[in-house]
């Protein structure tokens, strides 16, 4: 069954704690991104990934990081430096063109 | 600052109408054009795209582009209850490689 998974699909962050948000996918897109949705904002780039072991900063990269060590994984590490993390955190894979498709998402909240 | 903008509404149809949702963005050479529909407490789901200028119909959806005007469009014809949602425009305005910029979308609603 091919798709994106994204887990937990709700995560509660303490003070001061990192936290990691898993997103894998089996449909052999080679682009991976991570965004973050507030409500009644846009989606922002946090971070993508064009190929394995590479990766950029997207528009709001500051108390994130990732890492890209498979081509089926880009998993978003959440650190104590970013100072408001209460937000949906979104998924997408890209092909060749430049439409991408998005996992179900993970619901983190501070407590 | 390259932008996306669409009215966030409510955009409030009556069953069986037509639906507009309008989205203008500010870099003239922009090559792409998505929109996404994203039901609440869901992530979005890619229900057309559009390279060229003119229309692309699929299914009740018509996605429109005119590039000299910088704006895109989206027609939901027959409005049904379950096409309420909030509605994404996306554009690929050549910031980098697949880089796209994201509306804050519109919300429709379809009253029965």
């Amino acid at each position: 069954d091919g798709g994106i998974t994204q887990s937990p699909k709700y995560l509660f962050r303490k003070e001061g704690q990192n936290v990691t948000l898993s997103c894998e996918q089996n449909l052999n897109h080679d682009a991976m991104y991570w965004y973050r949705q507030d409500p009644g904002q846009g989606l922002r780039l946090i971070y993508y990934s064009q190929i394995v072991n590479d990766f950029q900063k997207g528009d709001i990269a500051e108390g994130y990081s990732v890492s890209r060590e498979k081509k089926e994984s880009f998993p978003l590490t959440v650190t104590s430096a970013q100072k408001n993390p209460t937000a949906f955190y979104l998924c997408a894979v890209g092909g060749l063109t430049d439409t991408q498709y998005f996992g179900p998402g993970t619901r983190l909240t501070v407590l | 600052q390259k932008e996306v903008e669409q009215n966030s509404g409510p955009l409030s149809v009556p069953e069986g109408a037509i639906a507009s949702l309008n989205c203008t963005y500010s870099d003239r050479g922009s090559q792409s054009f998505f929109w996404y529909r994203q039901y609440s407490g869901k992530s979005p789901e890619l229900i057309m795209f559009i390279y060229s200028n003119g229309d692309k119909e699929d299914g009740r959806f018509t996605a429109q582009l005119n590039k000299a005007s910088q704006y895109v469009s989206l027609l939901i014809r027959d409005s049904q209850p379950s096409d309420s949602a909030t509605y994404l425009c996306a554009v690929n305005m050549g910031g980098g490689y697949q880089k796209v910029t994201f509306g804050t979308g519109t919300k429709l609603q379809v009253i029965p």
